[in-house]
């Protein structure tokens, strides 16, 4: 059991809009701040958001991030074939003298 | 162009060790936390150990701490993860990864913003 919670898989048609959540504690999410990568299966992940909602240069702006509480969550709108990966959460965790999590990962699909 | 370039994988007995190297090019490489995450087969990214700059800040994860070690030599460019009692379940692709730069003496990982291919290690009698 990964200390992130995702959903295991999300689903959308081209040019739709889909939302990944990911839920975890005060000694994680809720003190610290989110990152989302985009992982294709034999590749490097690749970083898609860091500290929340900050995208590095070349990510494209139909990708964002947002955080709530104990709480984050990446959208991605105009859903394209090529958006077809698994996705990741990850922050740190201040507990046991500190340590990165990730999430479990969530299996987009376009349709 | 940033470069991260792992090697010293393989295929290793239960018990056994093994080093592993990352060759970082491209960028000042003692600026940076530099991290190793890992994906076993079928699993999602695990984070193994981060390393600070100056070496005096290191972290584990609780499935690898007492095993592994981490370390680098900022000389020459180089990052290292030594496995010691390795087990069938650290079977995985090793990737080694920088950390997004954080403009000083940083502690603690914040992201990692570049990413080698990865080496595999397999761990089985």
């Amino acid at each position: 059991q990964s200390v992130l919670t995702q959903p295991p898989s999300v689903s959308g048609t081209p040019g739709q809009r889909v939302t990944i959540s990911c839920s975890g504690s005060s000694s994680n999410i809720g003190g610290n701040t989110v990152n989302w990568y985009q992982h294709l299966p034999g590749t490097a992940p690749k970083l898609l958001i860091y500290t929340n909602y900050q995208r590095p240069s070349g990510v494209p702006d139909r990708f964002s991030g947002s955080k709530s509480g104990t709480s984050a969550s990446l959208a991605i709108t105009g859903l394209q074939s090529e958006d077809e990966a698994d996705y990741y959460c990850a922050t740190w965790d201040d507990s046991l003298n500190g340590h990165v999590v990730f999430g479990g990962g969530t299996k987009l699909t376009v349709l | 162009e940033v470069q991260l370039l792992e090697s010293g994988g393989g295929l290793v007995k239960p018990g056994g060790s093994l080093r592993l190297y990352c060759a970082a090019s491209g960028f000042n490489f003692n600026n940076y936390i530099m991290s190793w995450v890992r994906q076993a087969p079928g699993k999602g990214l695990e984070w193994v150990s981060s390393i600070n700059s100056g070496s005096a800040y290191i972290y584990y994860a609780d499935s690898v701490k007492g095993r592994f070690t981490i370390s680098r030599d900022n000389a020459k460019n180089l990052l290292y993860l030594q496995m010691n009692s390795l087990r069938a379940e650290d079977t995985a692709v090793y990737y080694c990864a920088r950390d997004v730069y954080c403009g000083g003496d940083c502690h603690s990982p914040i992201a990692s913003d570049y990413w080698g291919q990865g080496t595999l290690v397999t761990v089985s009698s």
